[in-house]
């Protein structure tokens, strides 16, 4: 198994652009966890998702920030407009039951 | 009420050493607590977890001991090794609901000197 895949690894984009990260889960995994690592604030999570239905949004920071999930092997955070403190590594991952699986991550850049 | 507090931020241990995090918790209600471990440029991976029905868990050099009682927990690192230096992260979760959230503590940087 290729574990959680995301896209882009690294993304340097400026102020006001739109930003859209990826994630594909492992395969056969009901829930996808969207998760926020800076260094002041630790690992924040920002919304998860139980077999593709969003369950608990209240770490999005702000309506800047949306979540998607239409299939079971894919989703998506967007980030519009983006600003400089939304840098950060970005982390998607996923579990059956208890372990979460994280992906590599996406570190963001806004300039 | 969610939070779990770890210490310390930072750790240097010599080589061959004991390296001891420490977390503590509020919620009662969480029943599974599990240990990432972080390298750089990395996600966080799976280390160890215990359940409270247990007062200690070990796995090869690493083990969790859990005080259900005193709300605390922690990893101890036997014979420190430099390949374990990493970022550690406590966590707690219950159930709830359709999926399990897990609320991480704030991390633990551990230098293990060669």
């Amino acid at each position: 198994d290729a574990g959680v895949i995301q896209s882009p690894r690294h993304e340097v984009t400026e102020m006001g652009q739109e930003v859209t990260l990826r994630c594909k889960p492992i395969s056969g995994h009901n829930s996808l966890f969207w998760y926020r690592q800076t260094m002041m604030r630790g690992l924040e999570l920002l919304i998860y998702f139980n077999n593709n239905v969003p369950i608990d949004d209240s770490g999005m920071p702000e309506d800047r920030f949306s979540a998607k999930m239409p299939n079971a092997s894919f989703s998506t955070l967007k980030i519009q407009p983006s600003e400089p403190r939304d840098s950060a590594v970005y982390f998607c991952a996923s579990s059956l039951r208890n372990e979460q699986f994280f992906g590599p991550g996406t570190r963001l850049t806004v300039l | 009420q969610q939070q779990v507090k770890q210490s310390p931020q930072s750790l240097i241990v010599q080589k061959g050493g004991i390296s001891i995090i420490n977390c503590a918790y509020e919620n009662t209600a969480f029943d599974y607590f599990p240990w990432y471990q972080q390298f750089p440029g990395k996600g966080p991976a799976l280390l160890i977890a215990i359940r409270p029905d247990v007062s200690e868990k070990k796995e090869g050099r690493f083990t969790i001991s859990f005080n259900k009682s005193a709300k605390q927990f922690s990893l101890h690192i036997m014979d420190s090794q430099p390949g374990d230096s990493a970022t550690y992260f406590c966590a707690a979760s219950g159930e709830s609901g359709s999926a399990r959230q897990l609320t991480f503590g704030s991390g633990t940087q551990l230098t293990v000197l060669p």
